[in-house]
């Protein structure tokens, strides 16, 4: 079946410092989605992208989704607390109807005092 | 809040139990999922209903049994599980048709004994 493979595993940052991670895909996806889920919790979305070279932000979120269509990276600015959490990419290959998602194996975002 | 509400949130049962996992959205989506996530560890497609008809198993064993009797509700029924079927059972809806992004609700821990 189809993979993203999501990187990195795991950041160890400080407080206010940017983060990048990203996803990459060997096969063509339609949709990227970006999600936040945190302990005890079911993932929440963040941010969803339709269309190759789309950039698109949500406050201190940023994300893009690749021209090749098989990439995707998200980028959070200024990061606080709050932020801390894992970090999932998801893929969709076909367009309409309904089909499940492929997701990345997730970026443990700690932040350190 | 999620819109997607699950119940119960923490469910413990014996390998001979039958018990369901229920889940419930009032957003109007025509499509409805469970995935199955272990700790650490990705989501993990099970089933997709399409307009309260099955449309996807991704070969998943029988002693898990899906059923929507609505457009508003997805039920899991479980039977005869095994150890390794402790995991964060996740439901998830979205718009049917187009590139709709999926919402997922807060999922429910199940532990086998």
């Amino acid at each position: 079946g189809q993979q993203l493979n999501q990187s990195p595993q795991s950041m160890f940052i400080q407080e206010g410092e940017d983060v990048s991670m990203n996803c990459t895909s060997s096969s063509i996806f339609n949709t990227w989605l970006w999600y936040k889920q945190d302990p005890g919790e079911g993932p929440v979305l963040l941010i969803a992208l339709y269309k190759a070279g789309e950039l698109t932000s949500n406050g201190r979120l940023t994300a893009q989704f690749g021209i090749t269509r098989k990439d995707s990276f998200l980028n959070i600015s200024a990061s606080i607390p709050s932020d801390v959490g894992i970090y999932f990419c998801a893929g969709r290959a076909t367009g309409g109807g309904a089909d499940g998602l492929t997701f990345g194996k997730g970026t443990h975002l700690i932040i350190q005092p | 809040d999620t819109e997607v509400t699950q119940t119960p949130k923490h469910l413990v049962m014996g390998m001979t139990n039958k018990k369901s996992l229920k889940c419930e959205q009032h957003m109007g989506h025509r499509a409805m999922y469970w995935y199955k996530q272990k700790a650490k560890k990705p989501p993990e497609l099970m089933f997709v209903y399409s307009y309260e008809k099955l449309s996807i198993n991704e070969s998943v064993p029988s002693r898990f049994s899906p059923e929507c009797p609505n457009s508003s509700l997805l039920n899991l029924h479980l039977h005869a599980l095994q150890p390794e079927d402790s995991a964060l059972y996740l439901c998830a809806s979205s718009q049917q048709g187009g590139y709709q992004p999926q919402h997922f609700g807060d999922g429910t821990r199940l532990s086998i004994l």
